[in-house]
């Protein structure tokens, strides 16, 4: 059964700082992973998408990569802004487009 | 484009009542989800709509109900709510392939007492 760990649970940093959240995952039968931020109360956001046979995909201030053989994931924010706070989710999609999510890590930037 | 919407946002039911959570997509995208997300469980699948007229279970199923009404809409009912079902609840949708991302609702909190 494929099972999704994200860590840590919780981060805090000051702002302006370059951060890195990491995501493992247990099987590499996978067809992509995707990276999405949720704010408290509300849905997710979809940031990257990687597939199975990229290695990394870069928008803006972010850059996910992966290593499937290893399964791993990490997803770097640079110059990380208060606005950044939130939850943030990986998920790898299996047959049938199914998704099994991480937990999450809560992002706190201070000011 | 609103993308994917869901009703209500939020409802209380008490234990052993019915409803519906509706959710719609306006993306002409053939599969749809169903997710409840709980504190501490994370993002959990209940059921799933691959295309119009299939739906398939996910991890979490006992207890729900799914419709695949047409291409846009997927309900999902609770015939007799438990306070275990407390959760918030996510429609998801994507235009079909496993390469393709999922586009979430809003979310629908529901509390059963």
């Amino acid at each position: 059964k494929q099972e999704v760990t994200q860590i840590p649970a919780a981060l805090s940093v000051p702002e302006g700082e370059n951060l890195v959240l990491n995501c493992s995952f247990t099987d590499s039968a996978i067809y992509n992973l995707q990276w999405f931020r949720q704010d408290p109360g509300k849905g997710l956001t979809s940031l990257l998408l990687i597939q199975s046979s990229q290695r990394e995909q870069t928008s803006g201030r972010l850059n996910a990569s992966l290593d499937k053989s290893s399964g791993r994931s990490t997803l770097y924010i640079a110059a990380s802004q208060p606005g950044d706070s939130a939850t943030y989710l990986c998920a790898v999609s299996l047959r049938a487009q199914k998704l099994v999510f991480g937990q999450g890590t809560r992002l706190t930037i201070n000011p | 484009n609103a993308g994917v919407t869901q009703t209500p946002k939020f409802q209380v039911l008490k234990t052993g009542q019915s409803m519906t959570l509706q959710c719609a997509q306006d993306m002409n995208h053939n599969s749809m989800y169903w997710y409840r997300q709980d504190p501490g469980m994370g993002l959990r699948l209940i059921y799933y709509s691959a295309s119009e007229g299939t739906t398939d279970k996910g991890e979490v199923p006992n207890g729900y109900n799914v419709s695949r009404l047409n291409k846009r809409e997927f309900s999902l009912r609770l015939e007799s709510a438990a306070p275990s079902q407390t959760s918030v609840y996510f429609c998801a949708s994507t235009i079909r392939s496993s390469y393709n991302e999922q586009f979430f609702g809003p979310g629908t909190r529901l509390t059963v007492l």
